[in-house]
């Protein structure tokens, strides 16, 4: 049975202060991993699409690595907005074509 | 085109009644995914249509759910006699022609109450 897991479930950050949270997903038959935001009342958004081992992926204050061999990746945001309030989503994409969503990190940021 | 469209928004229907929902995926995407997500858990897939073919279905779409994509364009998710356990959020998601590592764009999800 392939599992994703998203750790932790739910995290309050000062504004201004750093965060990563990780998503775990079968270390056999990978082919990529998403991550999306998702925003209350609007559409996931994707981050990132990560496809290599080693690889790390910048978007402004979000980065994210990515390690296939262990089954691990882990998004980093710098410096906590207001903004980045969201429900942070991974996918892992198998290649057998399988869609596996984790139940996400909610993120919520303190003024 | 401004992106993935769902409707309706939010539905509240009483146990036993058929709904269906719509999706207009972006125009020239010819992959189309429908989801749905339970409270605290994250979205499951439930089939995948290229154009107006379904390719895959998962266990979890049962005999009263229906999906159809007549012109390869909208797509239509019908559920039969609805029960409580089928309140969730409905997702759907377009991806385009040749497109790689699977990148998708969601809609904004379809909210279903069943009372």
């Amino acid at each position: 049975i392939l599992n994703v897991e998203q750790s932790p479930q739910s995290l309050h950050v000062q504004e201004g202060d750093s965060t990563n949270f990780t998503c775990s997903f079968p270390s056999s038959n990978f082919y990529a991993l998403h991550w999306y935001r998702w925003e209350t009342a609007k559409s996931p958004e994707a981050l990132f699409v990560m496809t290599l081992n080693g690889d790390e992926k910048k978007k402004g204050r979000i980065s994210a690595t990515l390690n296939t061999k262990e089954g691990y990746s882990y998004l980093y945001i710098k410096g906590s907005q207001p903004e980045d309030s969201a429900t942070y989503l991974c996918a892992f994409y198998s290649s057998a074509s399988k869609i596996i969503f984790g139940s996400g990190t909610r993120l919520s940021i303190r003024p | 085109d401004t992106g993935v469209s769902q409707d309706p928004r939010h539905k509240i229907t009483k146990r036993g009644q058929n709904v269906t929902f719509r999706c207009d995926p972006i125009s020239e995407h010819n992959r189309l995914y429908w989801y749905r997500q339970t409270l605290g858990q994250g979205p499951e897939f439930l089939t995948y249509f290229q154009n107006e073919a379904q390719l895959e279905k998962s266990r979890l779409l049962s005999d009263r759910f229906s999906a159809e994509r007549p012109k390869g364009s909208f797509s239509t998710l019908e559920i039969q006699r609805t029960e409580q356990g089928d309140s969730a959020m409905y997702l759907c998601a377009s991806s385009p022609i040749g497109g790689t590592n699977y990148e998708q764009y969601f809609g904004p999800g379809t909210r279903l109450t069943v009372t």
